[in-house]
């Protein structure tokens, strides 16, 4: 497709449960970011994947999240054990080159998370 | 943490007038780039600005960037309803990320 397409666009999970949220990248895009985001917040980083190598998870809140991209083009976040403070948007981007230093992301709508 | 910080956190203007919001951040960078999101969308990118670079145009906006004090400034003119939305300053992590702040929320009222 021409952009990022980020599904399910609306989740809701009860407290314990796991989720499992898909990015397809721009066909050839090499970079591959995740972001959170809390409302009337700015995007907060997870993890940056280049081609199928996870080369950053820093931003990973706990080990209850896990990301792939075993391909190295579609990509899955998944949350374990889901807990509210879980409850965010999710997003993510991807890029043409290496890296964000110099290089435009190209974000999805997002997924938008509720855990009750 | 956010490297970069946006002022003012909110800002309400009439369509017409110019629209004016500021980015601070901590480090050294080599480029500064602002993207701007619409309510329930994903970030769009508005304009790249390089450390060599003082101003730069795209359409009707204008971006500055000041080095030495670690700041930049986008500027919106003749602002439309349209116009209405999040606007957010992004910087180079420590890693190969982009650092996000915590962004300017625009109203343009018709």
């Amino acid at each position: 497709g021409a952009g990022v397409s980020q599904s399910p666009r609306y989740k809701v999970a009860k407290r314990g449960q796991d989720v499992a949220l898909r990015c397809d990248p721009i066909s050839g895009h090499v970079s591959l970011f995740w972001y959170q985001q809390a409302l009337g917040q700015g995007p907060e980083f997870l993890t940056y994947f280049q081609n199928e190598a996870q080369l950053d998870k820093s931003g990973l809140p706990s080990d209850r999240f896990f990301a792939e991209r075993p391909e190295g083009s579609v990509s899955t976040l998944k949350i374990q054990r889901t807990q509210q403070e879980d409850s965010a948007v999710y997003l993510c981007a991807s890029s043409l080159g290496y890296g964000a230093g110099a290089n435009v992301l190209t974000f999805g709508a997002g997924s938008r998370l509720t855990v009750l | 943490s956010q490297q970069g910080e946006e002022d003012p956190q909110a800002l309400s203007i009439q369509e017409g007038e110019n629209a004016t919001m500021n980015c601070s951040y901590k480090t050294s960078i080599n480029n500064l780039q602002w993207y701007r999101q619409n309510s329930g969308r994903g970030l769009v990118h508005l304009i790249l600005i390089r450390s060599n670079e003082r101003e730069k145009h795209s359409g009707r906006l204008r971006v500055t960037l000041d080095t030495s004090k670690k700041s930049s400034s986008l500027l919106i003119t003749a602002s439309r309803a349209a116009d209405t939305a999040s606007y957010f300053c992004a910087v180079p992590g420590s890693a190969r990320q982009l650092t996000f702040g915590s962004g300017t929320q625009l109203t343009v009222l018709p």
